[in-house]
């Protein structure tokens, strides 16, 4: 059984850059999706993007084209999110969550927040 | 992109109501729908895919139907345990995967 580890809350000035990863354990992580899906406060679920290890391509959402970066590192097991050109509006938990053939999201990382602040 | 529309986004319900939460997409998806549940400062948690699988683990009172463009979660005995956020999501076109607004079921 899948299980994502995030790594720890954040505090980044506007304009700079935040990279966020997610650690697997269990399963064949190459053969699996990592998808990030961020929650602003009191908001909903967004998907940002998602990647397949195996193929270390990644897609994205359009909103965020151009300014996420999703890439995996098969020796660690380990998946990351970087977002830059951050802005008060990039406040958020980012979440990691793991996804087969079947696209649906099943288990998710605990989450980590973001906290973009002058 | 697909957009998915839940209705209604909030509302209040007592211990042992059926309830129903309704999510309709803005093309056909056919049965490609998840369920998520999230309560307050966790992480959301699958309960039901191919729009009326339930995933192990989750009791049998939550059941999803529909196919096409409208679909239903309904939970048939609320329990304290049940009230929280759901959340529906489209695999049928990826990329994006699209969620709905969310429902949040609140004590009466």
């Amino acid at each position: 059984q899948v299980q994502l580890v995030q790594s720890g809350a954040e505090v980044k000035k506007p304009g700079s850059s935040v990279k966020v990863s997610c650690k697997a354990s269990g399963g064949t992580f190459s053969t699996y999706a990592i998808s990030w899906v961020r929650q602003a406060p009191g908001q909903g679920l967004e998907w940002m993007g998602g990647i397949i290890p195996i193929f270390t391509t990644a897609n994205y959402a359009q909103k965020f084209q151009g300014r996420v970066t999703i890439t995996a590192d098969k020796s660690t097991n380990t998946a990351y999110m970087e977002l830059s050109s951050l802005r008060s509006e990039d406040t958020a938990v980012y979440y990691c969550a793991s996804h087969g053939s079947s696209n649906w999201f099943d288990p998710w990382g605990q989450g980590t927040l973001v906290t973009v602040s002058s | 992109a697909i957009r998915m529309t839940q209705s209604p986004s909030s509302f209040s319900a007592s211990t042992g109501d059926r309830v129903t939460i309704t999510c309709r997409a803005s093309q056909g998806i056919s049965s490609y729908l998840a369920w998520y549940q999230q309560k307050p400062g966790k992480a959301p948690k699958l309960l039901i895919y191919a729009a009326s699988t339930l995933q192990s683990g989750v009791p049998s009172r939550f059941s999803g139907s529909g196919s096409g463009t409208d679909f239903t979660l309904t939970i048939s005995c609320l329990q304290s345990e049940d009230f929280a956020t759901y959340y529906c999501q489209q695999y049928y076109s990826y990329p994006p995967l699209t969620f709905g607004g969310g429902t949040k079921v609140e004590i009466k």
